[in-house]
This record gives C-alpha cells, structure tokens and sequence, in this order.
C-alpha cells in the first residue's frame, strides 16, 4: 500500500520553542492531508485538512496561529507547533488521502515532549 | 457538523470467540465509512472500510454492517486471535474527499 512518512517520531522541546514535523507521502500524491493529536488512550482529533497550495482549514478550538500548517507540494505538509508550551504535549500523527481511492494513510506519528 | 459515537470502550473477548463493536453517525449525508486498528505506539491501519450503496462486506474473519436508515455500522471479528488485541477507531465521511470523523475507539482485549 501507500507510504506514508511523518517525521521526527519524537521530539522533545523547551517551553517558547517551536517544532515542525513533516509528513511526505512518499509514493504518491497527496492534494489532502490531514492533521491530528492523539491524546494516551484517547481517539484522534482533527486538528486541521491541509490542502495543496492553499491555506489550512482548521477545526473549531484549534489555534491557527499556534499551529501553522503548510501544503506546499502535493506531496509534503508540515505542522509547526509554535511557542511550544507543556500543555501541547501531545502524539500528533498526519494522514494523507491517495487521490485515485480515497484510502486514508497514516504516518507514524510524532511524539512532542514540552518541557 | 458530524458525530460519530462508538461502543463499547472497552471489550473483552475470549480467543476464538467473537467481536463486535458498534457505530452511529449524526449526519445521513455521510457515506464513507472506513475502519481503522491502532496498536500501542503504532499508526491507524485501515482495516475495511464500506460504502453507503452496500448493506455488507467482508474479508476473511473481518466484515462490517451498515444500516442507513438508523445510521448504524458495526464491525464483526470472528475467530479472534491474540493479534486482534488493539484500538479499533470507527469513522464517517461524507465523501471521499472530505475529512473523516473518528469515533472514540475501542480498546480489544483478547484473553487466552
């Protein structure tokens, strides 16, 4: 199947810092991918739809400032977590759409730890 | 906008007998709904996924149901093996390019 590869898989980070992971679907192209946190033991929450040369589109109570999503080819989309505080500890995993099925295919998730 | 509600969030099943586990949805013009198993640390894999224009379908030990008139799928294990232990999420979509909504997620155990 499709690959799907999000990278750091951990990253740990002081507070006021920012992060940016990347996730690339290496095989094919992705107009759509899709960004979301995980919290332990919980299900996954849609951040943001990341769409190819335009801006996000994000979910109701995520901060677009803090969260800065870039689209910039159809085959890269990068989350920068800006101003990293504790509270955004969090797995973040990405997904991207394979335009000739529709099939959703995950990354393998960047663990961020704020310190 | 969509829900989707899943039961129940925790289900123990004996190997070799089976699992099932439950999804509505909110929003009748959702007709995408894919299935996905997460092991611990590990991505979502999808694990089958169904249509709105078919009642059923199956894959080996797995299938899923969907009832549109109640808004209801479900997601069948037979045989379950020691492998089938993860986090099964449900999800709806309206179509194939819109963003999936994921239930809460069922964490299977299966017990020797």
């Amino acid at each position: 199947g499709a690959v799907v590869s999000q990278h750091p898989s951990r990253v740990i980070c002081k507070s006021g810092t920012s992060v940016k992971i990347e996730c690339r679907s290496l095989d094919f192209q992705a107009t759509t991918m899709f960004w979301y946190r995980q919290f332990p033991k919980q299900s996954l929450m849609l951040m943001a739809t990341s769409n190819e040369g335009s801006k996000a589109t994000y979910e109701q109570g995520v901060e677009k400032d803090k969260f800065l999503i870039n689209h910039a080819s159809l085959t890269l989309s990068t989350l920068t977590v800006t101003s990293a505080h504790p509270e955004d500890s969090s797995f973040y995993i990405c997904s991207a759409m394979a335009g000739y099925t529709g099939e959703l295919f995950f990354g393998e998730g960047s663990r961020l730890t704020v310190l | 906008g969509e829900n989707v509600e899943q039961h129940p969030s925790t289900l123990s099943v004996q190997e070799g007998d089976s699992a099932v586990i439950k999804c509505t949805y909110s929003d009748s013009a959702s007709n995408y709904f894919p299935w996905y198993k997460q092991e611990l640390g590990k991505r979502p894999q999808l694990i089958i996924d169904i249509r709105s224009n078919v009642g059923e379908k199956k894959d080996q030990r797995i299938a899923v149901t969907l009832n549109k008139t109640a808004k209801h799928f479900s997601l069948h294990i037979t045989e379950t093996q020691p492998e089938d232990s993860a986090v099964y999420f449900c999800a709806a979509s309206m179509n194939r390019d819109d963003k999936i909504i994921f239930g809460k997620g069922t964490r299977l155990h299966i017990l020797p």
